[in-house]
């Protein structure tokens, strides 16, 4: 089956603090695999994404995730968060050919509170 | 600038009544779009995709009567919702991609719907 699995629903860390955000996933195919982050009745903006090459990739915002296809993970980081980086995320997996039937799947997003 | 458009934001109607909701891709063109539903503190659940010109394909347990998704150009998808009732409130976010093999996916800010 397919799935991604967010472990932490909500997370509060310190403004400057570093953040690590948990994925894990179950696809059956070569995933592709997203970062997406939503303020609070808005859409999605994506940060970043990874298809192959290079397991370390950067987004935006100061972003970066981490693929590991032994753990089937692709953790989001960054070193230093600030206090507008409140809002959910959510991990996503799917075909990097969205128009040719492929679709993508999420996780259940991970809620991110930033105390000053 | 937001390459996708939702329309309206938000809305409020009373139960019973339709809602159509739009999905503009502002400077390309929209062969695919996908219509998500966004429950509160909860992740997104692809609805249906609709391919310009074809019946959309709504995913297991959509019901494709009362959530109606017309894909008649190649920048406007509407999604209608019938006979609305309270339990149809929610969150509504679409998102479009183009013709070629690597066209990203942009999504759009979404539509709150309350049903009174």
């Amino acid at each position: 089956a397919q799935s991604v699995t967010q472990p932490d629903i909500h997370i509060t860390v310190s403004e400057g603090a570093s953040l690590e955000l948990r994925c894990n996933y179950s696809y059956g195919a070569t995933p592709y695999l997203f970062w997406y982050v939503q303020s609070p009745g808005q859409g999605l903006q994506l940060l970043l994404k990874y298809f192959s090459g290079d397991t370390l990739v950067q987004g935006i915002k100061g972003f970066e995730a981490e693929f590991k296809r032994s753990q089937s993970s692709f953790n989001l980081r960054k070193p230093s968060v600030h206090w507008s980086d409140a809002a959910e995320y959510f991990c996503a997996v799917g075909p990097m050919i969205y128009n040719q039937g492929g679709k993508l799947i999420f996780g259940q997003g991970t809620e991110l509170s930033v105390k000053p | 600038g937001a390459v996708v458009s939702q329309h309206p934001s938000w809305v409020i109607c009373k139960s019973g009544t339709s809602v159509k909701i739009e999905c503009r891709s502002l400077d390309f063109q929209a062969t695919t779009m996908f219509w998500y539903r966004q429950f509160p503190k909860q992740s997104l659940m692809l609805m249906a995709t609709s391919n310009e010109g074809s019946k959309a394909t709504y995913e297991q347990g959509v019901e494709k009567d009362k959530f109606l998704i017309n894909h008649a150009s190649l920048t406007l998808s509407t999604l209608t919702v019938t006979s609305a009732h309270p339990e149809d409130s929610s969150f509504y976010i679409c998102s479009a991609t183009g013709r070629g093999p690597n066209s990203p996916l942009h999504f759009g800010n979404g539509t709150r719907l309350t049903v009174t």
